[in-house]
């Protein structure tokens, strides 16, 4: 069965630092991926997704991802996180359904 | 999200009592899901369908029904609601290529 792993739960950075956050999935067949963000009291936003070719994709508010077929991941990076990028993100898988990851919270501090 | 209202966005339910959310779209979407939200675990599927008439299991369908007669609905009914099933529902929409989601809605069993 497929599934969807975020094993960064919670992640606390000040301003200005590096964002790296995983995503592994388990699926042998073609996958469509998705990184999604959660703002507090919202409902979900796309940030970006990957569905074939270059494999570094670029998403809103300066974030991008890179699948990476042969470790079965697509991790989420950001060189320079701001305070409002505090938020709760969800990587998630598309195959013959949509399955989510369990999140990761990320807090910054100024 | 334009295209996905669901319904209702609050309630109150006591163990025992039975009660039905309905997740509504205008995209003309053949895939259609209920989730559920909880504080560490994500987004979890409870039931998807892939097209009118059709239901699937996701990963935590125990305590939960759903139909689909038409396209454009698709319900989701507690039979015999527990305290475990608080929490918060959202119904998404669903291409390959992008998921629409609904507002939410904010179940409590006491």
């Amino acid at each position: 069965a497929q599934s969807v792993s975020q094993h960064n739960h919670h992640v606390i950075l000040s301003e200005a630092a590096s964002l790296e956050l995983g995503c592994n999935y388990s699926y042998g067949g073609t996958v469509n991926l998705f990184w999604y963000v959660q703002y507090p009291g919202q409902h979900l936003q796309l940030l970006l997704k990957y569905f074939s070719g270059d494999p570094l994709v670029k998403g809103i508010k300066g974030f991008e991802a890179e699948f990476i077929k042969s470790k079965f991941s697509f991790n989420l990076r950001k060189p320079s996180v701001q305070w409002s990028d505090t938020a709760e993100y969800f990587c998630a898988v598309f195959t013959d359904k949509l399955i989510f990851g369990t999140g990761t919270r990320l807090q910054v501090f100024p | 999200n334009a295209g996905v209202t669901q319904t209702p966005k609050f309630r109150v339910l006591k163990t025992g009592q039975s009660m039905t959310l309905l997740c509504a779209q205008d995209m003309n979407h053949e895939y259609m899901y209920w989730y559920r939200q909880d504080p560490g675990m994500g987004l979890r599927l409870i039931h998807y369908s892939v097209g009118e008439g059709t239901t699937a299991k996701g990963e935590v369908p125990d305590g939960y029904n759903v139909s689909r007669l038409k396209k454009q609905n698709f319900l989701l009914g507690l039979e015999s609601a527990a305290p475990s099933q608080t929490s918060v529902y959202f119904c998404a929409s669903t291409t390959w290529r992008e998921a629409f989601f609904g507002q939410g809605t904010r179940l409590t069993v006491v």
